[in-house]
């Protein structure tokens, strides 16, 4: 695609429900990142997948939050039993060759649990 | 210890003046060096790479210092339109690439 692609734009979930954030990267990107930002915040890294490796879940801050890549392409992120301390921007990106040169971002995904 | 750490500021500058944002890494392996831009609401996007010659765009200057394990992001004669969150980008040896948390830089009339 000509761009990293995030579904929904935004969302508005009830506290304790399970959300589904969609990440498509540019097409033959080999590495994808989720990123959190909270207003007035800078990045926090979540997850990162690079090929078929194991990702590096480092980052997620809680057993509530889950990522999958499926054949190397599409990412969804789950958050399950949402709560309120889990409204931000949730970004995507994705680079070109094994996890360096410039990373493109997705225009996020804004999650809003009231 | 953070892998990339920076003063969130924020600056506050007037038009016109010289502002500089530092960066530390922890990686000695670290590769590769950029900025990036994020402008309020939007995604970050690519400022400049910063090459260990140290490189010029216009009014912005990038430097590398591998020995001290930091870079630098020079901006000259500040616009309304810098004001913005400056972000220190590496790519590690293992090829990942890390955000710092960014700088947050407003400039004032």
């Amino acid at each position: 695609g000509a761009g990293v692609s995030q579904s929904p734009s935004n969302k508005v979930t009830e506290k304790g429900k399970d959300v589904e954030l969609r990440c498509d990267p540019i097409s033959g990107h080999t590495a994808l990142y989720w990123y959190r930002q909270s207003l007035g915040q800078g990045l926090e890294f979540l997850i990162y997948f690079q090929g078929n490796s194991a990702p590096d879940k480092s980052g997620l801050p809680s057993d509530r939050f889950s990522a999958e890549r499926t054949g190397g392409s599409v990412s969804t992120l789950t958050i399950q039993r949402t709560q309120q301390e889990d409204s931000a921007v949730y970004l995507c990106a994705s680079t070109p060759v094994r996890g360096g040169g410039e990373a493109f971002f997705g225009q996020g995904t804004r999650l809003t649990v009231v | 210890r953070k892998e990339v750490e920076q003063d969130p500021g924020p600056f506050n500058v007037p038009e016109g003046a010289t502002v500089a944002f530092n960066c530390t890494y922890s990686n000695s392996a670290s590769q590769s060096f950029f900025w990036y831009r994020q402008d309020c609401r939007k995604e970050p996007k690519l400022l400049m790479s910063v090459y260990s010659s140290g490189n010029e765009d216009g009014r912005f200057t990038a430097q590398l210092n591998r020995a001290s394990q930091y870079i630098s992001l020079l901006i000259r004669d500040s616009k309304l339109s810098d004001s913005a969150t400056y972000l220190c980008v590496l790519n590690t040896g293992g090829f990942k690439t890390i955000f710092g948390a960014g700088t947050r830089l407003f400039v004032k009339a």
